[in-house]
């Protein structure tokens, strides 16, 4: 199956700052990568996913490259606001289960 | 619009006295996820169902279980709750395929007196 390593948290941010959150897998096959993110309260939300080498996922401003030379998906984002004060999880997926890595808590201060 | 709803959004039970959580969802997907995610933690997989086929992770201990009546619905039981499982449960559903991305439920939160 499916692990993930994921950078620990707590990290807390300046608005505007600059976000990284490495995250590297193992797997047997060749999965797909997703990050989610969950908010104070809420569930979890797909932010973005790549499906094949050298793919780039993006939304909200954050990107994410699937490398499978070094089978990392690391998430970054140029500007942060306070409304990405979240848990972000690495997740690699095989055929049909997702894997969640430990989950990075994000909190960016106005 | 929910298209994963799970009910209810807080659930209290006593220790040993079974307890149901259900899911439903509105988006006709064939596969339905059951996890469980404790505190600070990564959710953790639980089983899966593909259409009416039912899938235990090999360290799911037997005390869960899991019914799915019709593809809109999937319930989790656990028959005789410790403290140990206190946590959020979340609900998810995607397509067939390992490049689907799953929809989550806003989850459960069980707690055991």
């Amino acid at each position: 199956g499916n692990s993930v390593t994921q950078m620990e948290g707590p990290v807390t941010l300046s608005e505007e700052a600059f976000l990284t959150i490495n995250c590297t897998y193992t797997a047997t096959g060749y999965p797909s990568l997703f990050w989610y993110v969950q908010y104070p309260g809420e569930g979890l939300q797909l932010l973005l996913k790549a499906t094949k080498a050298d793919d780039k996922g993006s939304n909200k401003g954050f990107e994410a490259t699937y490398r499978k030379e070094t089978t990392s998906f690391h998430l970054e984002k140029g500007s942060v606001q306070v409304s990405d004060s979240a848990v972000y999880f690495c997740a690699p997926r095989d055929d049909y289960k997702l894997s969640f890595g430990a989950g990075t808590t994000v909190t960016v201060r106005a | 619009d929910a298209m994963v709803i799970q009910n209810p959004r807080y659930q209290v039970t006593q220790f040993g006295k079974p307890v149901t959580l259900s899911c439903s969802q509105t988006l006709n997907h064939n596969v339905m996820y059951w996890y469980q995610q404790k505190s600070s933690q990564a959710p953790k997989l639980l089983f899966h169902y593909y259409d009416k086929d039912f899938n235990n992770e090999a360290d799911t201990p037997d005390n869960f279980q899991s019914r799915r009546p019709n593809t809109s619905f999937c319930f989790l039981d656990i028959r005789s709750p410790g403290l140990g499982d206190a946590a959020m449960y979340l609900c998810a559903t995607s397509r067939a395929g390992g490049r689907e991305k799953l929809f989550f439920g806003s989850g459960t939160q069980l707690s055991v007196l």
